[in-house]
């Protein structure tokens, strides 16, 4: 079964960096596109960026001049960098599978749990 | 950016009811790229539906989508008590964007 679990710090100051990690477990990071995904609270999903396992990527236009998605395959990892942040980048974070092959219609099958992220001095 | 529109924001219904949640888009969406998720609270959102149509594995029978255009539904046939939730529908183009969520609520 495969789990995905976010992890990093859970308070971040005003114009600083937001950094978040997701462990992939139970299965392989390759042939998958590995996206993070956001909910402000008491708000809907907003989808963030993903990465593939080669290392392309794909960047919400509105967050891209600030996004930075990176893959480490050895250790079955991704990571979310998110620069200048403002309180209205306060949220749940989560990882989230993407199947997308040639064989099936894509969709996000597998998530973590979510992880929130304040942003306040 | 497609705009995904989804109505109504709130569903009142009793359980055993018929549920019926849309999803409009601003612009052409192939049904491929269409999917439907169910969130309870404090949850991660949990697959329903994909291309528009198909069930992922383990959803049970009584959940059905369709498309008809740019309207897509979800058809929940006989809610029950594990089914009140908050529901989007998601698309899959060159920048991936959800609904802004229906709510179902016990009437």
């Amino acid at each position: 079964q495969v789990q995905l679990q976010e992890s990093g710090p859970g308070l971040v100051k005003p114009s600083e960096t937001l950094s978040l990690t997701c462990t992939v477990s139970g299965g392989s990071i390759g042939s998958y596109y590995w996206s993070w995904i956001r909910q402000p609270p008491g708000k809907g999903l907003e989808w963030i960026g993903y990465i593939y396992y080669s290392g392309s990527t794909n960047y919400n236009p509105s967050l891209k001049s600030r996004v930075t998605i990176s893959v480490d395959t050895s250790n079955n990892q991704f990571s979310l960098k998110l620069s200048s942040v403002t309180a209205a980048d306060t949220a749940v974070y989560y990882c989230a599978r993407e199947v997308s092959t040639g064989n099936t219609d894509p969709y996000f099958d597998y998530w973590g749990q979510g992880t929130l992220v304040t942003v306040s001095s | 950016e497609i705009v995904l529109t989804q109505s109504p924001g709130t569903l009142s219904l009793s359980p055993g009811e018929r549920a019926t949640l849309s999803c409009r888009a601003s612009q052409s969406v192939s049904s491929s790229n269409l999917a439907w998720y169910q969130q309870r609270p404090g949850q991660a959102p949990r697959l329903l539906i994909y291309g528009a149509s198909t069930r992922a594995t383990g959803i049970p029978d009584r959940f059905s989508g369709s498309v008809s255009g740019t309207d897509f539904t979800l058809t929940i046939s006989r809610l029950e008590p594990e089914d009140f939730a908050v529901f989007y529908c998601q698309q899959f183009g060159s920048s991936y964007t959800f609904g802004q969520g229906t709510k179902v609520e016990i009437k």
